[in-house]
């Protein structure tokens, strides 16, 4: 059974701090992993990692991918307020036009 | 640019009730999904449709029914509420391109039912 799980659940951190999410994943035909913000509304996309592209940087955040062993990091460096959020990792497939998503890791960024 | 729109934002409904939760997008993509998020479970995927006239069950997909008449639209039916339905739910959609595919939400639609 095709499974997407992240870690932790919850974290709280002080600003100035750098945390780092978790995401492993148990799927068959993997093409691409995402992660998304989630604030108040909608999830917003900040990452693809595919098969080609394992390392992406954009300002503080960064993530790698590594295929080998089927997980995928997220760091983010100088955490502010504005990082409170909900970070969802989701993995497409090959072939299967969906999306599996982890449950989320809610941030809480204290002043 | 719209982008995904859904409506309405906010419903409340009696048990028994039902409804229908309206999607479209602008993007001209092929792929269209419903999603509920409850607390502590992510998003789980309810109906989803690779093209116009096709519909297929995902994750969650009991007490619920989807159409997809036109290419932008893809409704979400609730033929008889429970409060088990409470939830927040996102519409999305993707096209495919030779990385992989890209997901847009919708800004959501929160139903309670009482």
């Amino acid at each position: 059974e095709d499974k997407v799980v992240q870690s932790p659940l919850s974290l709280v951190v002080h600003e100035g701090d750098t945390v780092t999410l978790n995401c492993s994943y148990e799927v068959t035909n993997f093409r691409s992993l995402l992660w998304y913000k989630q604030e108040k509304k909608a999830p917003t996309f900040l990452f693809m990692l595919t098969s080609s592209g394992i390392e992406k940087k954009s300002g503080r955040l960064s993530s790698i991918l590594d295929k080998k062993e089927l997980f995928s990091i997220l760091n983010i460096t100088a955490t502010q307020t504005g990082d409170s959020a909900i970070y969802l990792c989701a993995v497409d497939k090959y072939n299967f036009n969906k999306f599996y998503f982890g449950s989320g890791t809610k941030l809480n960024v204290k002043p | 640019n719209a982008g995904v729109t859904q409506t309405p934002k906010f419903r409340v409904l009696k048990t028994g009730q039902s409804m229908t939760l309206l999607c479209a997008q602008d993007m001209n993509h092929e792929y269209m999904y419903w999603y509920r998020q409850d607390p502590g479970m992510g998003l789980r995927l309810i109906h989803y449709s690779v093209g116009e006239g096709t519909t297929a069950k995902g994750e969650v997909p009991d007490g619920y029914n989807v159409s997809r008449l036109k290419k932008q639209n893809f409704l979400l039916g609730l033929e008889s509420a429970a409060p088990s339905q409470t939830s927040v739910y996102f519409c999305a959609s993707s096209t495919t391109t030779g990385a992989g595919n890209t997901i847009y939400f919708g800004e959501g639609s929160w139903l309670t039912v009482v």
